[in-house]
C-alpha cells in the first residue's frame, strides 16, 4: 500500500512565527488528505487535494499538492496558541480493497509558545 | 445534530479478556471505518464497513472483528487480549464509502490492558 513520511517529527515556535510541514511519498499519490489532532482529541478533517500543484487556502493555513503529486506541504503563517496538536497527512486508497482505506503519516507535533 | 459517538470512552481490561466497542457514525453516514492510534504513532486501519457489509481490513489478527447493524452503528471487538492492544481506538463515518470528503472522527475509546 501506499506510505507517506512526513517531517519534521517535532516543531517548537514562537508565536507569530510560521511552521511548515511536509509530506513525501515514493510513488505518486492520487490524494492527500490533512488531519489536525489537539493534544488529547482526535483527527479533525482539514482538506483533501488530488490535483497537481494543487494549492488551497483556508484563513492562515496554506495546502499544497506537489506537480508530481509525490509530496504535500501544511504551511501556516503567523502561528497561534490555538494551532498547538498533531499535523496527519493521509492518503485514501484509490481502489481495489479497502477502498476507503486512510494511510496515515507519522505527523507533526507542533508546539507554539506565546 | 450530533457528531460520531463512541462508548465507553475509556477502558481498563485485563490480558486475555474481551472488550467491545462501539461506535453510532453522524445520521445519514453509511460507512464506518476503525482505527487504532498507538501514543506518539498516526492512526492504523483496522476494518472499514459500508451499508453493513466489511470493504476493508488492515493489518490486524483475527482476535480483531467488526460488524455494523442495519441502523450502520458499529462494534469492534477484540479477543484475548494483550498489552499491546492498550491504544486509542477511533470510529470515522464518511457519507460515501470513499471517505472523498474526508472522514469525521470520533472521541475515540482509551483502552488500557494490564
Amino acid at each position: 500500500g501506499q506510505q507517506v513520511m512526513q517531517i519534521p517529527q517535532y516543531q517548537h515556535v514562537q508565536e507569530g512565527e510560521d511552521f511548515t510541514t511536509y509530506c513525501n511519498s515514493s510513488t505518486t499519490l492520487s490524494n492527500i488528505q490533512w488531519y489536525k489532532q489537539r493534544p488529547g482529541g482526535h483527527p479533525v478533517f482539514l482538506i483533501q487535494l488530488v490535483k497537481s500543484g494543487e494549492v488551497k487556502k483556508q484563513k492562515r493555513l496554506t495546502f499544497q499538492f506537489g506537480e508530481a503529486k509525490k509530496n504535500s506541504s501544511l504551511h501556516i503563517t503567523a502561528t497561534q496558541t490555538t494551532d498547538v496538536g498533531t499535523y496527519f497527512c493521509a492518503v485514501r486508497n484509490a481502489g481495489g480493497t479497502s477502498y476507503g482505506k486512510l494511510t496515515f503519516g507519522q505527523g507533526t507535533i507542533l508546539t507554539v509558545h506565546p | 445534530d450530533a457528531g460520531v459517538t463512541q462508548s465507553p470512552t475509556h477502558l481498563i481490561k485485563t490480558r486475555g479478556q474481551h472488550v467491545t466497542l462501539r461506535c453510532s457514525p453522524i445520521s445519514g453516514h453509511k460507512s464506518v471505518s476503525w482505527y487504532q492510534q498507538v501514543l506518539g504513532q498516526g492512526p492504523q486501519f483496522i476494518f472499514q464497513y459500508y451499508e453493513k457489509e466489511e470493504r476493508g481490513r488492515g493489518n490486524f489478527p483475527d482476535r480483531f472483528s467488526a460488524r455494523q447493524f442495519p441502523n450502520y452503528s458499529s462494534e469492534l471487538n477484540v479477543n484475548a487480549l494483550l498489552l499491546g492492544d492498550s491504544a486509542l481506538y477511533l470510529c470515522a463515518s464518511s457519507l460515501r464509502e470513499d471517505s472523498v470528503y474526508g472522514y469525521t472522527f470520533g472521541s475515540g475509546t482509551r483502552l488500557t490492558v494490564v
